[in-house]
């Protein structure tokens, strides 16, 4: 089956910092690529995702790019807000998703 | 509108007790989920249904029963409840799971279960 391996966390960083969640997943094929964020009490929500090899997903200044070569789906912003503090999720799959442990992001003022 | 809607949000209960979390999507999907979140946020699929049938039932002890009387429901009934049921139970729902096409899923706000 699929697996997701994402850094441990909690990172934490100030204000305006650069950010790199890191995110490596084993499947057979193609399978599409996704980050999903959890803000504290609350549900996952689709932050971004890739279908193919050389994607780059985007949105509300996160990026990640589809690495098939190295398997890797690594979450970056160039600048976080404490607005951004929240858990990180990659996840990986066709149809059913197969989710990493979650990168907890805590970001001071 | 809401999306995916849970009830309860909170469910306090004690050992051995049998309880249910409710479900519904107004999104018009065909797939609908159960997950498990632990403490540690770790998230884990229990059940898949597609069209009201069980696709996906991962190991779950029997206690635990997903029912879906129609399309936009999915309920988890557990019976039995114990101390390591205590968690954060997320429902979810997908256009359609089993194309091969990738979709997106939907997530409901989660419910909180203690065990005591």
């Amino acid at each position: 089956g699929n697996s997701v391996t994402q850094m441990e966390g909690p990172v934490t960083l100030s204000e305006e910092a650069f950010l790199t969640i890191n995110c490596t997943y084993t499947a057979t094929g193609y399978p599409s690529l996704f980050w999903y964020v959890q803000y504290p009490g609350e549900g996952l929500q689709l932050l971004l995702k890739a279908t193919k090899a050389d994607d780059k997903g985007s949105n509300k200044g996160f990026e990640a790019t589809y690495r098939k070569e190295t398997t890797s789906f690594h979450l970056e912003k160039g600048s976080v807000q404490v607005s951004d503090s929240a858990v990180y999720f990659c996840a990986v799959g066709y149809s059913t998703l197969t989710f990493g442990k979650g990168t907890m992001l805590l970001v001071s003022p | 509108d809401t999306a995916v809607s849970q009830t309860p949000k909170y469910l306090v209960t004690q050992m051995g007790n049998d309880k249910s979390i409710k479900c519904e999507q107004n999104l018009g999907h065909d797939t609908m989920y159960w997950y498990k979140q632990d403490s540690k946020k770790f998230l884990k699929i229990m059940f898949s249904y597609n069209n009201k049938e069980l696709i996906i039932n991962e190991t779950v002890p029997n206690r635990f029963s997903p029912k879906s009387p129609d399309k936009a429901h999915l309920n988890l009934h557990i019976n039995s409840l114990e101390l390591g049921d205590s968690a954060v139970y997320f429902c979810a729902s997908s256009q359609d799971s089993f194309t091969g096409t990738e979709n997106e899923q939907f997530f409901g706000p989660g419910t909180r279960l203690t065990v005591l």
